[in-house]
């Protein structure tokens, strides 16, 4: 079946870096797109990225472009997204989703909450 | 301020059907597939309806969409208290480049069965 399970949970630092994993089983990692996706607390969910496995190719949200890097690693079927500069209002869970052909996402993490605090 | 417009909040007795509506515009809805999201509390999101109106295998035909224009709406009919969630519609936009399309989610619409 398949299955998105992504670390856990993170407490950094204002202007500490985080690394969130998302590793994929049960079906060809490279012919999906990943998208990663936020939602802070109280609020709605928001759009990070996406990036393609077979290839690698990524593009970002506007606002966070410079600070959002997505990443894969094909011999683990694993996705990253490190987020750096870290402000509080990066506090939220964090999702990365599947997507075959860019129309819907379809399977879903079950999501890493990240805390920024000092 | 979310690129597509949901109602907050929508509230219906079990039994009976609530619409939750989506709207947007040309670079988005207009021009790409609907897709709606529900979130049970402390889940992660699920897919409901993908491609405007078609649901994957499992969901209930109690949930419907539909689109029009710029505009979407979700049906859900025989509200079950199970049903209690926020529901957030998405679509991908193109307004900032044509090569470089974004996805945009509605701000969600929390559903109460009364």
């Amino acid at each position: 079946q398949v299955q998105l399970v992504q670390s856990g949970a993170e407490v950094k630092k204002p202007g500490a870096s985080v690394k969130v994993s998302c590793k994929a089983s049960g079906y060809t990692f490279t012919n999906y797109y990943i998208h990663w996706v936020r939602q802070a607390p109280g609020q709605g969910l928001d759009w990070m990225g996406i990036i393609n496995p077979s290839g690698g190719r990524t593009s970002y949200a506007q606002k966070l472009q410079g600070r959002v890097t997505m990443t894969r690693d094909t011999s683990t079927s694993t996705v990253y997204m490190e987020l750096s500069s870290l402000i509080s209002e990066d506090t939220a869970v964090y999702y990365c989703a599947r997507d075959l052909d860019g129309r819907y996402l379809d399977y879903w993490g079950q999501g890493t909450l990240v805390t920024v605090s000092s | 301020q979310s690129v597509l417009t949901q109602p907050p909040s929508v509230s219906a007795a079990p039994g009976q059907k609530v619409t939750i509506s989506c709207s947007g515009s040309n670079s988005n809805i207009g021009n790409n597939y609907v897709s709606w999201y529900q979130l049970l509390p402390g889940t992660a999101p699920k897919l409901l309806i993908y491609d405007n109106n078609k649901r994957p295998s499992g969901i209930p035909d109690r949930f419907s969409a539909s689109k029009s224009g710029t505009s979407a709406t979700l049906d859900i009919t025989g509200l079950q208290t199970g049903d209690e969630a926020d529901y957030y519609c998405a679509a991908w936009d193109s307004s900032l480049s044509a090569t470089s399309a974004t996805v945009v989610f509605g701000g969600g619409t929390n559903l109460t069965v009364l």
